[in-house]
């Protein structure tokens, strides 16, 4: 497509629930990042994907947080037994191989409301 | 390690005066710099760039930033503020060690007012 995207634009979910929520680069785009923004905060790293290397999870909060990427293309961030302090927007980002800085593309994110 | 402060959270300018938003940064490295916006319930877009070229970089909307080593800052300007520019503004920093990841500051939220 012709842009990241995201689904759910919107969830809203109970807590203790899981959810998954669900990226799709732009074609042929080799990296793939996901951040969270909280109300009020900026964006903060979750994880990183890079072709087939093993995914930098360095920024994921907790072990209720998991996301894998399957094919090298969509990727999908799943949150375990949801906690209220998850809400946020979790935005994914995509850059090409050859973009070094350049080029990240980010989605509308999926704002995420746990009740 | 990295890092970008913004050293305001909020900025209030009339349309048509200038406008300054400030950043500074800490990085191990030789940074790469970007100053997204984020319009309200909009995703982020991407409004300038440094990566070492040159330090004077101009972006879209008439939005520029200056890249000062010596300061270590990369602070975003624009001569005359539209009220279409009032929206969220992150600076950030790119790891280029760390697999690109980028680092955004917490963001400064810039209204324009008649």
């Amino acid at each position: 497509g012709a842009g990241v995207s995201q689904s759910p634009s919107n969830k809203v979910t109970e807590k203790g629930k899981d959810v998954e929520l669900r990226c799709d680069p732009i074609s042929g785009h080799t990296a793939l990042y996901w951040y969270r923004q909280s109300l009020g905060q900026g964006l903060e790293f979750l994880i990183y994907f890079q072709g087939n290397s093993a995914p930098d999870k360095s920024g994921l909060p907790s072990d209720r947080f998991s996301a894998e990427r399957t094919g090298g293309s969509v990727s999908t961030l799943t949150i375990q037994r949801t906690q209220q302090e998850d809400s946020a927007v979790y935005l994914c980002a995509s850059r090409s191989a050859t973009g070094g800085n350049y080029g990240y593309t980010f989605g509308s994110g999926t704002r995420l409301t746990v009740v | 390690a990295q890092s970008v402060t913004q050293l305001d959270s909020h900025v209030s300018v009339s349309e048509g005066t200038p406008v300054l938003l400030r950043c500074n940064y800490s990085s191990s490295y030789s940074p790469s710099l970007f100053w997204y916006v984020q319009h309200p319930n909009k995703g982020l877009q991407l409004l300038l760039k440094y990566t070492s070229a040159a330090t004077l970089v101009k972006g879209i909307n008439g939005f520029e930033a200056e890249f000062k080593k010596s300061e270590t800052s990369f602070h975003l300007t624009k001569p005359s503020a539209h009220m279409s520019d009032a929206a969220e503004y992150f600076c950030v920093v790119s790891d280029p060690g760390g697999g690109n990841k980028l680092t955004f500051g917490t963001g400064t939220q810039l209204k324009v007012e008649l």
